[in-house]
């Protein structure tokens, strides 16, 4: 099976812009998370997906946002770009509760 | 809110020692305990984990031991290899709300000296 997919691995926008990530699960997998990692914070939980609806939140400004199609795939958005938005950012995907695996992630660097 | 510490931030171990990464949590609801491994410039890989009906599980030169009564619960690296370097990460899921939400730990950079 392929693993997790995410597109673009690496992006530069500048404050202001916005910003759109893809991830494509792994085949059958309905659980899409997304996850912001940054030296100073670690891994911080940003907002799950099943079955194209946001069943979990975490503790994020609402620039933050994300959907997920029919067939699972997701993409998260960041409107009004921050300095401090610059990150490694993760998706990861579960068959429903349980196991996640991860995406190589997108380098998204703020200037 | 759910807090899950990882000790140490750094560890350093000669070739073909052993490592031990330890962590705690505080939701007792807890019953899901991956590790991940994270090298450089990769997304985190999962590499072990355990359910809390059981106390220790062991994959090859990996195992992980739970302790629900102290809540904590350890990776074990025996025969430590140089491609055993990378950051390492133990998790939990913890309920939000209605929803179970996976909580990191803050990772610990291992390094294996040849």
């Amino acid at each position: 099976k392929a693993g997790v997919t995410q597109t673009p691995r690496y992006l530069i926008k500048t404050r202001g812009q916005q910003v759109t990530l893809s991830c494509s699960p792994i085949s059958g997998h309905r659980s899409v998370s997304w996850y912001q990692q940054t030296p100073g914070q670690g891994l911080q939980f940003l907002f799950e997906y099943f079955s194209e609806t946001q069943r979990n939140k975490g503790n994020f400004p609402g620039r933050f946002s994300g959907r997920q199609f029919s067939n699972s795939r997701s993409e998260m958005n960041v409107s009004t770009l921050e300095l401090g938005d610059s990150a490694l950012y993760l998706c990861a995907s579960s068959w429903e509760v349980g196991t996640q695996y991860f995406g190589p992630g997108t380098r998204l660097l703020v200037l | 809110g759910e807090n899950v510490e990882q000790h140490p931030s750094t560890l350093s171990v000669q070739e073909g020692d052993s490592a031990v990464i330890k962590c705690t949590y505080s939701d007792s609801a807890s019953n899901y305990f991956p590790w991940y491994k994270q090298e450089l410039g990769k997304g985190p890989q999962l590499i072990i984990d355990i359910r809390s009906n059981v106390g220790e599980k062991k994959d090859q030169r990996i195992a992980v031991t739970l302790n629900k009564t102290a809540k904590h619960f350890s990776l074990h690296i025996t025969e430590t290899q140089p491609e055993d370097s990378a950051v390492y990460f133990c998790a939990n899921y913890f309920l939000s709300g209605s929803a179970r939400q996976l909580t990191f730990g803050s990772g610990t950079q291992l390094t294996v000296l040849p």
